[in-house]
């Protein structure tokens, strides 16, 4: 059984460029969650998707989208890439009512 | 403030050590709450869920008040491999989301 699975692990962009990332969530899940997470800090909510729509955003900027495609899986984009979005990004999926979300590794991203 | 706040840390403690950790939480209505492990480079899990009447799993005690708004962690004869960052966490009133505190980092050293 497949656990939830993140592309690229590792990112380098520079100021300005655009980037997408990817998950796959576990076998079974309907709803896709990104999380945000600076060094030393804890996971930051920045969307959920459910049903290829996105259900709920966090206080992030429009810069910041995503998609679900039908199959569940989902992607992450960021536009007019900013240093201060350097960060681990963690994809979590989880099955109807959130009572446990199950994360894959992330992906780091640097922007240079 | 934050809608979750934890004390960062570190806590260093020798094996075997009682540690314990506390979280506040701003929102009243919120519905459930959680405590979660990350270790270094990797991706949160969970732990334990919290429950209102005090809920304990082998060397793990999570209690929930909720009048204070206030989770606290215990962790009895604390193991080498128990270092790692503790994230409270806690689900909306919608049940839709779920917030993380910053963490709090526990060190157990021989």
């Amino acid at each position: 059984d497949a656990g939830v699975t993140q592309s690229p692990t590792h990112l380098i962009k520079t100021r300005g460029q655009q980037v997408t990332l990817r998950c796959s969530p576990k076998s079974g899940h309907d709803t896709v969650s990104w999380y945000q997470q600076a060094l030393g800090q804890g996971p930051q909510f920045i969307f959920q998707y459910y049903e290829e729509e996105e259900r709920q955003r966090g206080n992030f900027p429009d810069r910041f989208s995503g998609h679900q495609f039908p199959n569940y899986s989902s992607e992450l984009n960021v536009n007019a890439l900013l240093l201060g979005d350097s960060a681990l990004y963690l994809c979590a999926s989880s099955l109807g009512t959130i009572k446990e979300l199950f994360f894959g590794s992330g992906t780091q991203l640097s922007v240079l | 403030r934050k809608e979750v706040e934890q004390d960062p840390g570190p806590f260093n403690v020798p094996e075997g050590a009682t540690v314990a950790f506390n979280c506040t939480y701003s929102n009243s209505a919120s519905q459930s709450f959680f405590w979660y492990r990350q270790d270094c480079r990797k991706e949160p899990k969970l732990l334990m869920s919290v429950y209102s009447s005090g809920n304990e799993d082998g060397r793990f005690t999570a209690q929930l008040n909720r009048a204070s708004q206030y989770i606290s962690l215990l962790i009895r004869d604390s193991k080498l491999s128990d270092s790692a960052t503790y994230l409270c966490v806690v689900l909306n009133n919608a049940g839709n989301m779920l917030t993380f505190g910053g963490g709090t980092r526990l060190m157990v050293k021989p």
